[in-house]
């Protein structure tokens, strides 16, 4: 049992195109994240969702939008890609709303490659 | 605003060797601290984390880490390690006021057999 799930795990495309990037957790958490991490290995809080309602969305350009059905979902779409968005993207879970106090679950990650 | 600092970039040790991974903070008030590992291909683990009590904590996998509030310092310790601990070690906070975790750049661990 996967407790947090992302697809696909690699994801190859050309420039200008327009992706997304799926994810999901089956522990009941309240808090979705997503991170990207660069070629440094270099971790950064892109967006926080709490029971659906956006509550963190670090300086991240609009190109990119995350989306939440539902709280066990949350979903990164981007459009326009460029060649600076290849990186790892990193989902994560972690349980109530306070997110500050909790672990994080992460994710196997989305190996993003913009050609 | 938080920030975490990891001044080991890659440390390479034989096995068996003592290991000491350094990790400083910046924020002054109540913070939570944790230690993520990532082995090669796979995703963050959580290692060991702190909220209060005990400064000394124990994680899994043999691992240890004190938080030392005066040096806002969260080392990362294990007295023996195995070829199996090579991987990438994050060191991560977040404080009351920061509704989010902020990760350091991360130490690559190269165990050698």
């Amino acid at each position: 049992d996967t407790a947090v799930s992302q697809t696909p795990k690699y994801l190859v495309t050309q420039m200008g195109n327009d992706k997304s990037i799926k994810c999901e957790q089956n522990l009941g958490h309240d808090t979705m994240y997503w991170y990207k991490q660069d070629s440094k290995k270099f971790l950064k809080i892109m967006f926080s969702y709490n029971n659906k309602e956006l509550i963190i969305n670090e300086t991240v350009p609009n190109r990119f939008s995350p989306k939440s059905p539902d709280k066990a979902h949350l979903n990164l779409h981007i459009n326009s890609l460029e060649l600076g968005d290849s990186a790892v993207y990193f989902c994560a879970s972690s349980q109530g709303s306070l997110a500050e106090l909790d672990e994080q679950f992460f994710g196997p990650g989305t190996r993003l490659t913009v050609l | 605003a938080q920030s975490v600092s990891q001044h080991n970039h890659h440390v390479i040790l034989s096995e068996a060797a003592s290991l000491e991974l350094g990790c400083n903070y910046s924020y002054g008030g109540t913070v939570n601290l944790f230690w993520y590992v990532q082995y090669p291909g796979q995703h963050l683990q959580l290692l060991l984390k702190y909220f209060s009590g005990d400064p000394l904590v124990k994680g899994i996998k043999g691992f240890e880490a004190e938080f030392i509030k005066s040096k806002f310092s969260f080392n990362l310790r294990k007295p023996s390690v195995q070829w199996s601990d090579t991987a990438e070690y994050f060191c991560a906070v977040n404080s009351g006021s920061a509704r989010q975790l902020t990760f350091g750049s991360g130490t690559q661990l190269t165990v050698l057999p």
